[in-house]
């Protein structure tokens, strides 16, 4: 079985702190895809990221970055210098072998000028 | 940009009344998914289909029923709508397991 734990229900920043956003998982399996996805308010999930579960190198996408540590079976996400329009839902998920993607249950993020 | 749409995109309706929730994707993509989101913000599969004729429930029971006649189209039905079934139904399909989902806008379903 797989799972996927976002311990934050919500998080409150002011405009330029960092911020980040913890995602923990569960599966069996050796070979398996970690995501993140946003959720503005217009309501259409956003893909962000696929990691595979082989590629533990760390990325960056402008403010962006995801931390993958396979040790603590963790995918983080943090975003630098946070902008009021980074205020959304974002959904950390998982697919392993021929499953379908298991979400955690989101984390909402407030910005707030 | 994803090529995948909902239709409607905001419903109210009335209780017992059918209705079906549209979706249809451009890309050829033979995986799709339906899924309802609760206001607490959780998602919750209610239904997948890995190709024509090819339907299957998710993990959350779902008094909903869908088909798969062609592969770009995947419509949510609804026979008797009643107030428990108001939330939010994203549509999502991807080319292969294992590679991202493109979503809809989603529809917004409210039952009075």
């Amino acid at each position: 079985a797989q799972k996927v734990t976002q311990a934050q229900t919500e998080i409150s920043v002011v405009e330029k702190e960092d911020v980040t956003l913890d995602c923990v998982y569960e599966t069996r399996d050796t070979t398996y895809y970690l995501f993140w996805y946003k959720q503005p308010p217009s309501g259409e999930l956003v893909f962000l990221i696929r990691r595979n579960s082989f590629d533990e190198q760390n990325e960056i996408s402008g403010r962006y970055s995801w931390n993958f540590q396979k040790s603590t079976s963790s995918f983080n996400f943090t975003i630098t210098a946070s902008q009021v329009v980074d205020s959304a839902v974002y959904f950390c998920a998982l697919t392993a072998g021929y499953s379908t993607l298991t979400f955690g249950k989101g984390t909402m993020l407030l910005v707030s000028p | 940009e994803a090529d995948i749409y909902q239709t409607p995109r905001y419903l109210v309706i009335g209780t017992g009344k059918k209705i079906t929730l549209e979706c249809s994707q451009t890309m050829g993509h033979d995986k799709m998914y339906w899924y309802q989101q609760d206001p607490g913000m959780e998602l919750h599969l209610i239904h997948y289909s890995y190709g024509v004729n090819s339907t299957e429930k998710g993990d959350l029971s779902s008094e909903s029923t869908v088909s798969r006649i062609r592969t770009e189209h995947f419509p949510l039905t609804l026979e008797s709508a009643r107030p428990s079934h108001t939330s939010q139904y994203l549509c999502a399909s991807s080319e292969v397991v294992g590679e991202k989902l493109f979503f809809g806008s989603g529809t917004q379903l409210s039952v009075l």
